[in-house]
């Protein structure tokens, strides 16, 4: 059973367009968190939700929008997509706000032509 | 910004050797986590080394801290083909960080066979 899945694994589409990732866990965990990690490596939190309230937002363009309509999901809505915005976005879950292991899906290739 | 920087970039080995990896990070701490990333797959969660702690070992890993130095090595013995991925450490800050992890750049593994 997968612990951590996304949907979709690749996204191909236009700049200008609006996207949607989905994310959810079986691991009854009450944490979840949205990374992104771009051509070099490099990965980078962006969001973390724990029972559905929003606990980190770092410095992300508000075209971003997270929305967790449970404990066990996760969503990321992108807004009118930019070139830069071309990464792999990586949904991970924890048991609690920080101090244990992260659970990681197998990302969402998003490339923007 | 960038919390944690490793050394080397990339590291090529044979099969049954030692394989050292470096991590430097530059604030205090709660934990230092490992993950590993094979190719087009997500993190996989490998120790966790709390602050207080100097060494750890799971199998063929062993991972030390030096606080006052602000680094932390990853040896990973008999190294086979299948260890062959990109190796992270993540530290999480001290105080209330909600679990926002910061990443190093990663060591790039390949070990023949």
């Amino acid at each position: 059973d997968t612990a951590v899945s996304q949907t979709p694994k690749y996204l191909v589409t236009q700049m200008g367009n609006d996207k949607s990732i989905k994310c959810e866990q079986n691991l009854g965990h009450d944490t979840m968190y949205w990374y992104k990690q771009d051509s070099k490596k490099f990965l980078k939190i962006m969001f973390s939700y724990n029972n559905k309230e929003l606990i980190i937002n770092e410095t992300v363009p508000n075209r971003f929008s997270p929305k967790s309509p449970d404990k066990a999901h996760l969503n990321l809505h992108i807004n009118s997509l930019e070139l830069g915005d071309s990464a792999v976005y990586f949904c991970a879950s924890s048991s609690s706000t920080g101090d244990q292991p992260q659970h990681f899906g197998d990302g969402t290739r998003l490339s923007i032509l | 910004s960038q919390q944690g920087e490793e050394d080397p970039q990339a590291l090529s080995i044979q099969e049954g050797e030692n394989a050292t990896m470096n991590c430097s990070y530059k604030t205090s701490i709660n934990n230092l986590q490992w993950y590993r990333q094979n190719s087009g797959r997500g993190l996989v969660h490998l120790i966790l080394i709390r602050s207080n702690e100097r060494e750890k070992h799971s199998g063929r890993l062993r991972v030390t801290l030096d606080t006052s130095k602000k680094s932390s090595s990853l040896l990973i013995t008999a190294s086979r083909a299948a260890d062959t991925a990109s190796y992270f450490c993540a530290t999480l800050a001290g105080g209330t960080s909600y679990g926002k992890l910061t990443f190093g750049q990663g060591t790039i593994l390949t070990v023949h066979p």
